[in-house]
């Protein structure tokens, strides 16, 4: 199994809700990352997570906020956000945090209304 | 700081036609290097990667070489088919990071167009 899943596919939110992305991968991989991409720009690393541990958060906003409950589940909690966080956001996964490849989701896309 | 720079396109091609796209990068120590590709409304895939100096990396057709001299990773296809038109980005990660983690540093993405 070298998938990492993500959902949902599509979201399309207020600037007032408050949703949640999930991803999942069972690969044992022990590396989770979020990465935001914008219409024909590169991803965007937001958050690394390293063995459960947030290593590295990309001077994000408080509005996104990440949480990795065990080893395969990462999410990222989303709360009035504003349009221009209208997105594709990936999630990867790695074997570990440095010097090796990372395997990507499909992605959700993100509209915020 | 780590650096990709890559040709941008779009890069127009008949098919059948051999493919080049150019990526230099800039980083200490000896990076991993990588082609991902992404198709409309996809994901990244990995299409192929390369971890130390003259390591060739290859899959589907499409090969590129880590050139620790010239700093560059091209990648190359022979003959390229409609079905590989997509957004192609060349991408590092550091052997060590202060930090003890990082992510991909990723080039700009080159859209390649393929005629039939």
């Amino acid at each position: 199994d070298t998938e990492v899943t993500q959902t949902p596919k599509h979201l399309v939110m207020g600037m007032t809700n408050k949703k949640s992305l999930k991803c999942e991968q069972h690969m044992g991989h022990r590396a989770m990352y979020w990465y935001k991409q914008k219409a024909k720009k590169p991803p965007e690393l937001m958050f690394v997570y390293s063995y459960e541990k947030l290593s590295i958060n990309e001077s994000v906003p408080s509005r996104f906020s990440p949480e990795c409950p065990n080893s395969s589940l990462l999410n990222l909690h989303l709360h009035a956000l504003q349009p221009e966080d209208s997105a594709l956001y990936l999630c990867a996964s790695s074997p570990r945090s440095l010097n090796t490849e990372a395997f990507f989701g499909q992605g959700t896309r993100l509209t915020v209304v | 700081g780590n650096s990709v720079t890559q040709m941008e396109g779009p890069v127009t091609l008949s098919e059948e036609a051999f493919l080049t796209i150019n990526c230099t990068y800039t980083a200490t120590g000896y990076p991993s290097l990588f082609w991902y590709v992404q198709y409309p409304g996809e994901g990244l895939q990995l299409l192929l990667k390369a971890t130390k100096a003259d390591d060739k990396g290859s899959n589907k057709g499409f090969e590129a070489t880590y050139r620790k001299e010239t700093t560059s990773f091209h990648l190359e296809k022979g003959s390229v088919q409609v079905s590989d038109s997509a957004v192609y980005f060349c991408a590092l990660i550091p052997m060590y990071s202060g930090g003890g983690a990082d992510g991909l540093t990723f080039g700009k993405g080159t859209h390649l167009i393929i005629q039939p």
